[in-house]
């Protein structure tokens, strides 16, 4: 029962904004956007994560549309390092780790 | 800082045995969360232990259990194993914010 639809994959060139989408229609108001990563056999990494308001930090952007049904992660100049699976979740707040759960997320390839 | 650690990284048991596995939290963290991931059913909460108490648990069966220590390394056990426990099993920790930091993973293989 996914909350969250992302593209299977999509690939990117070295040096340009990869932009990934994420449509959450569902989404209640209590409910955060996170973006995590997932490099080969390695843990997810915590990316970013917001509420309503557009958000940055050192390793990218994260777009919420007004009506906060759709969401994009921008990371500005993705480099080949950035080849990995993105996952797009909602958790509600107070946090309940059970909404940690990640569906297939988007296999972002950067390549030279 | 040292990240989380988890140990052992791989492992191999057969069905109708038991393992352990463990996590060391990042230096401060107080909150340690178990994850199962596998292809088909992707990232799955185990449970949550806070100060040595259990404080969240997900949908496993009471095959799977968990503690942690005053020092706030956490351990999880699986006995009776079977072919479908095999998976990546991942520990986060938490300083108590929503930020989650995750280890490396120990991938079980149950054969």
């Amino acid at each position: 029962d996914a909350k969250t639809t992302q593209p299977t994959s999509m690939d990117c060139a070295e040096g340009r904004a990869a932009n990934l989408p994420c449509n959450h229609s569902t989404i209640s108001g209590n409910e955060y956007v996170y973006w995590y990563r997932q490099i080969h056999s390695q843990g997810p990494q915590y990316i970013i994560h917001g509420l309503k308001n557009n958000e940055t930090n050192e390793m990218a952007s994260l777009i919420i549309t007004e009506d906060r049904k759709s969401s994009t992660l921008i990371l500005p100049h993705a480099t080949l390092r950035d080849t990995a699976v993105y996952y797009c979740i909602v958790r509600a707040t107070p946090y309940n780790n059970n909404d940690m759960r990640f569906g297939a997320g988007t296999r972002l390839t950067v390549k030279p | 800082k040292a990240g989380v650690t988890q140990t052992p990284r791989y492992l191999i048991k057969t069905r109708g045995q038991q393992v352990t596995l463990s996590c060391s939290p990042i230096s401060g963290h107080r909150s340690v969360s178990w994850y199962q991931q596998t292809p088909g059913q992707g990232l799955q909460f185990l449970f949550e232990y806070f100060s040595e108490t259990q404080r969240n648990k997900g949908n496993f069966p009471g095959r799977f259990s968990g503690r942690q220590f005053s020092n706030s390394r956490s351990e999880m056990n699986v006995s009776t194993l079977e072919l479908g426990d095999s998976a990546l099993y991942l520990c986060a920790s938490s300083p108590g914010t929503d930020e989650q930091y995750f280890g490396p993973g120990t991938r079980l293989t149950v054969t």
